[in-house]
């Protein structure tokens, strides 16, 4: 089976940081997703990790530590749009996404 | 990016009755479509996995004769559920993919309510 957990909910104010912690047990392990979805929505692709480290994207970055099933999403210079669900998704094998429940992450002016 | 629809967004059934969903990406041919269902504040669950011309693989628990799920096309797949019940209330959303995992697109999901 699968646990992957990540906080229900995240409060920031706008152009402030904020950082959204995934942990993940699951076999079979061969990356890690994170979406954005906006209510109604389909969910978007914001990046993929396979290997340890950081990865950067514009005001968007990802952290993954395989030893220690964490991963985390930094959202920098927050916006009142990045407002949305933010799904971590833990890749098995060639093509199994398996989803944690989401953190909803409201951002206040 | 690349664009999948899905259709309808939401749907009103009366219990006993099925309802099919439909699917497609629109600008690009998917070699694998997903089906996914998501009950309120849980994660998306996978339900079931369709490649085109072939039998879908469906996840354990999932019964594949309540849910059927024929693929096509390279750009449609639907999910039927049949004899729908009142637990079967959820949000069910598809994804397509071509080639790589990380190329994989969501459809906007459907909200299905039986009665």
């Amino acid at each position: 089976g699968q646990n992957i957990d990540q906080p229900t909910e995240m409060t920031a104010t706008e152009g402030a940081i904020v950082q959204i912690n995934c942990t993940y047990q699951t076999s079979g392990f061969n990356g890690l997703f994170w979406y954005q979805q906006h209510a109604g929505e389909a969910p978007t692709f914001l990046s993929y990790n396979v290997l340890d480290g950081l990865e950067e994207k514009g005001r968007f970055s990802s952290f993954l530590s395989r030893s220690k099933g964490y991963s985390y999403l930094l959202l920098k210079e927050l916006q009142m749009k990045d407002s949305a669900s933010y799904l971590c998704a833990v890749l098995q094998g060639d093509y199994k996404l398996s989803f944690g429940a989401g953190t909803t992450v409201t951002v206040r002016a | 990016g690349a664009v999948v629809s899905q259709h309808p967004s939401w749907v009103i059934c009366k219990s006993g009755t099925s309802v099919k969903i439909e699917c497609r990406s629109l600008d690009f041919q998917a070699t694998t479509m997903f089906w996914y269902r998501q009950f309120p504040k849980q994660s998306l669950m996978l339900m079931a996995t369709s490649n085109e011309g072939s039998k879908a693989t469906y996840e354990q628990g999932v019964e594949k004769d309540k849910f059927l799920i024929n693929h096509a096309s390279l750009t449609l797949s639907t999910l039927t559920v049949t004899s729908a019940h009142p637990e079967d209330s959820s949000f069910y959303i598809c994804s397509a993919q071509v080639g790589e995992v990380t190329e994989a697109f969501f459809g906007q999901g459907t909200r299905l309510t039986v009665v």
